[in-house]
């Protein structure tokens, strides 16, 4: 139990462009999904909190306008990348949290040329 | 602030041996969580094990355990009988699970350890 899918697993788009990162909670409903970006060989770094229903909650340093989080069901959240830019190619990952753990995807890399 | 620190950014271990990897963190917390999450080359953060902090008796799954210090706020991660396929990247993390709208069951990781288990 607790499967959490991500699509695309690679996207490869061109700068000024937007992508659309989905995450879905196959076998459990979460109120509560994240997304955390993460470079190689280090931690991952939480960029928001997407809840069912309402507003995600950005960490400090995460531009909102730049990283649209859209949690429109209890088992699928959003992250679109808008205006994309090189800078902006790295691996992101979102987990859902059931009951008291976070359960992860598989990731998403993205190459923004 | 909580804190969670892993002191090992790397570590290696013979195939069928046992290796401990070291984790502290920082509450003023008294009702919380800890994770062992292991990511290996495909990068999939996988859950090892699970601690509630209200629970004394150590964590245990399959090949691998946990030694839960409260006091010491120590929650090192024992792998016996060391497999090729536990070669990853490990991460300790702390929830404080909290009450009400502001509890949205964060994650606070470390700064992981790559552990490579040689043949």
């Amino acid at each position: 139990g607790a499967v959490v899918s991500q699509h695309p697993s690679r996207v490869i788009c061109k700068s000024g462009t937007s992508v659309k990162i989905e995450c879905r909670s196959l076998d459990f409903q979460a109120t509560t999904m994240f997304w955390y970006r993460q470079f190689p060989k280090q931690s991952l770094m939480l960029m928001a909190t997407s809840n069912e229903g309402s507003k995600a909650t950005y960490e400090q340093g995460v531009e909102k306008d730049k990283f649209l989080i859209n949690h429109a069901s209890l088992t699928l959240s959003t992250l679109t990348v808008t205006s994309a830019h090189p800078e902006d190619s790295s691996f992101y990952i979102c987990s859902s949290r059931s009951t008291d753990t976070q359960y992860f995807g598989p990731g998403t890399r993205l190459t923004v040329l | 602030a909580q804190t969670v620190t892993q002191s090992q950014p790397e570590m290696s271990v013979q195939e069928a041996e046992t290796v401990t990897l070291s984790c502290t963190y920082d509450t003023s917390e008294n009702n919380y969580y800890l994770f062992w999450y292991k990511q290996p080359p495909s990068r999939q953060m996988i859950l090892v094990i699970r601690q509630e902090a209200y629970k004394q008796q150590n964590a245990t799954e399959n090949r691998f355990s946990v030694n839960f210090q409260k006091a010491a706020k120590s929650f090192s991660l024992k792998i016996s009988d060391s497999q090729l396929g536990d070669t990853a990247m490990y991460f300790c993390a702390f929830m404080n699970p909290g009450l009400g709208s502001s509890n949205t069951g964060k994650l606070i990781f470390g700064q992981g350890t790559t552990l490579q288990v040689k043949p």
